[in-house]
């Protein structure tokens, strides 16, 4: 069965700074997708950024960029110049590309970033 | 485009009730999943539906069930309810060609008491 771990249960930055959340997955599979979704209070699901994993290249999003390790499987999500307007619960999920997992994401603990002013 | 809608938004019941929430996605958008958000559990996908047919199911009990329309609104059941039930469900909706990415609605925040 897959796996997704985020490690890190809070962070903090300060606002316009940089700050850098971890996920890691554990897979046999070749053929997934990888996303970061950001919950706020209000319980919001909203999705930050996706990755294929058949693509090398990482993904970017205006300030939301990831860093995909498929060897370390590794996805970590860098948010740059921090807005208050960040700070939010962050899930890593994953989804197999196979038929098989029809709609299902496997998501991890999530982590709490909390922005400073 | 209207986003996923999901009512209620707050609901409480209590042991041994059931109860029924409603899901309705993005326009054009044919399939529905569900997930249980619990503090202790985390997200669990409950199951996903396409064109009215349950095509895949998470590890939960019988209890809980589902359903699809013919206009792809979702609902699911949670019958004979206990403390543990208690949680935010939240529903998402994924257009048939692009099943890569959902959409999620505001979530059902469901307390048994």
């Amino acid at each position: 069965a897959q796996t997704v771990t985020q490690s890190q249960p809070e962070m903090s930055v300060q606002e316009a700074e940089t700050v850098t959340l971890s996920c890691t997955y554990d897979t046999s599979e070749s053929d997934y997708y990888l996303f970061w979704y950001k919950q706020p209070p209000s319980r919001q699901m909203i999705l930050v950024i996706r990755q294929e994993a058949y693509k090398q290249q990482n993904a970017t999003e205006n300030r939301f960029s990831v860093n995909f390790q498929k060897a370390a499987k590794s996805f970590s999500l860098k948010i740059s110049d921090s807005q208050l307007g960040d700070a939010a619960m962050y899930f890593c999920a994953y989804r197999y590309a196979g038929g098989t997992s029809y709609g299902k994401l496997t998501f991890g603990q999530g982590t709490i970033l909390t922005v400073h002013p | 485009k209207a986003g996923v809608t999901q009512t209620p938004r707050y609901l409480i019941k209590t042991r041994g009730q059931q109860v029924t929430l409603s899901c309705s996605p993005i326009s054009g958008h044919r399939s529905v999943s569900w997930y249980q958000q619990t503090p202790g559990q985390g997200l669990q996908f409950l199951f996903e539906y396409f064109s009215e047919t349950q095509r895949n199911k998470g590890n939960f009990p019988g209890r809980f069930s589902g359903r699809q329309f013919s206009n792809s609104r979702s609902e699911m059941n949670v019958s004979t309810l206990e403390l543990g039930d208690s949680a935010l469900y939240l529903c998402a909706s994924h257009p048939a060609e692009a099943w890569d990415t959902q959409y999620f609605g505001p979530g059902t925040r469901l307390t048994v008491l």
